[in-house]
């Protein structure tokens, strides 16, 4: 079974900083399942990012997702008042979705 | 547009049942895989099931047994039937739709309902 961390678990920045969330996976996964996911307090999940670096329907450009094997990263270049939310990164395989412990990013 | 919308949850007893359901508008349930995910309170995602688009389901270890996904294609409607459920089982329940072209990421979600598992 793999599992995934993901780091820090709180971001203090300001707007306009950039944000860098690591995702690291217990064995070599592929990146074609690899996914990233925003959520808003008191919302749904929304996807952000797919096969790793690919950016869902009407994400801004700014959300971009990188990495391989067991270590993935979302950054968000600069932040935007709205980003402040927790990031959660979720791996697929065989029928089974696993998520992350999530990452909160706050306002500085 | 494209919509999901829960219903059914609510407080029940430990041991008890309780189904959920999951209109769903602008897509074709029997088309797209659909699944659950739960988030307890101040907690994470955890995923519950899938069903295929052939009818194939699948289950976490923590739910195989006790909770069973369903569909109803003339309906348009998702279901989980939940039995013998347990306090750990207390969550918001978020019906969601896996992207065709996502790489099995899912891009829709419901705003979930509420189930409370207490005496």
């Amino acid at each position: 079974e793999i599992v995934l961390t993901q780091s820090p678990g709180t971001l203090s920045l300001s707007p306009g900083e950039r944000a860098t969330l690591s995702c690291g996976a217990s064995q070599s996964v592929s990146s074609s399942y690899l996914a990233w996911y925003q959520q808003k307090a008191g919302q749904a999940p929304r996807l952000l990012i797919y096969a790793a670096s690919a950016r869902a329907t009407g994400i801004p450009d700014r959300f971009s997702g990188s990495g391989s094997g067991t270590d993935f990263t979302l950054t968000i270049s600069r932040l935007e008042p709205e980003d402040f939310a927790v990031y959660y990164c979720q791996h697929y395989v065989s029928s089974r979705w696993t998520f992350g412990p999530g990452t909160k990013v706050e306002i500085k | 547009e494209v919509q999901l919308v829960e219903s059914g949850g609510g407080l029940i007893q430990p041991g008890g049942s309780l189904r959920l359901s999951c209109a769903a508008s602008g897509f074709t349930v029997s088309n797209n895989y659909m699944t659950w995910v739960r988030q307890a309170p101040g907690k994470g995602l955890d995923w519950v099931s899938v069903i295929h688009t052939g009818g194939y389901t699948n289950y976490a270890d923590s739910v195989k047994g006790r909770f069973t996904i369903s569909r109803d294609d003339s309906k348009n409607t998702l279901y989980l039937q939940m039995n013998s459920v347990r306090a750990e089982d207390t969550a918001v329940y978020y019906c969601a739709r896996v992207g065709s072209w996502t790489s099995y990421g899912i891009d829709v979600w419901g705003h979930g309902t509420t189930v409370t598992v207490a005496s």
